[in-house]
């Protein structure tokens, strides 16, 4: 199993821009989630997935949209880049039941910056 | 509602001293809780996990957490530092039930002196 793949892993923006990160994972889990990691604010959720067809707003979805046709993909879109969208940005996926199914599993982070 | 604290964002110990990271949760109804951690320009890795099993979890690299629920605690320890324990560590709480959403504290960042 890849696990949680993303791509890129890094990309450079100009204000304005739109652009997509990837996100797969072939554990057949249910649920994904996209979040941003910035110094002293942890990680906050963006957007998720319960299931394909399925997407809700996290904490922090201004800026952001998300799909999920596939089980298995679930795409982040930048609509029109801002520097403030500078981050890190992890997806994560895990199944959404049984006992100690809970753990979310990480993808490697897409480093991106808004100049 | 969920929250974390993780207080203090930087906790630096010697090599083979005590590691105590502290995590404190508040859940309205009995949580998972996790510990991860990310060593620089990587993604996360589970450290640890308590799904309402035994309160005293044993994670990888000698890590381990005890929850308590009359302190609602989920403190990270390991007796003696390596220098490879440096990285940044996330305490993490989810409700129990299907699509329930994973909420992280800020993070401490943890350095270990020769």
């Amino acid at each position: 199993n890849a696990g949680v793949t993303q791509t890129p892993k890094f990309q450079v923006l100009k204000t304005g821009q739109s652009m997509t990160l990837q996100c797969a994972q072939d554990m057949n889990h249910e649920y994904m989630s996209w979040y941003r990691q910035d110094p002293g604010m942890g990680l906050r959720l963006i957007h998720y997935s319960v299931g394909a067809g399925i997407t809700d707003q996290g904490e922090v979805p201004n800026g952001y949209n998300v799909s999920r046709s596939t089980t298995e993909d679930f795409p982040l879109r930048l609509l029109s880049a801002a520097p403030s969208q500078t981050s890190v940005y992890f997806c994560a996926s895990s199944s959404s039941g049984g006992q100690g199914d809970y753990e979310q599993y990480f993808g490697p982070g897409t480093r991106l910056t808004v100049t | 509602a969920q929250s974390v604290t993780q207080l203090g964002s930087h906790v630096s110990v010697s090599e083979g001293a005590l590691v105590l990271l502290r995590c404190n949760y508040s859940s309205s109804v009995p949580p998972y809780l996790f510990w991860y951690v990310q060593y620089p320009n990587q993604g996360l890795q589970l450290l640890l996990k308590y799904t309402s099993a035994a309160t005293l979890v044993k994670g990888i690299n000698g890590f381990e957490a005890e929850f308590k629920k009359s302190e609602t605690s989920f403190h990270l320890t390991k007796p003696s530092a390596h220098m490879s324990d440096a990285a940044e560590y996330f305490c993490a709480v989810r409700r129990a039930g299907a699509n329930s959403k994973l909420t992280f504290g800020k993070g401490i960042t943890l350095s270990v002196r020769p």
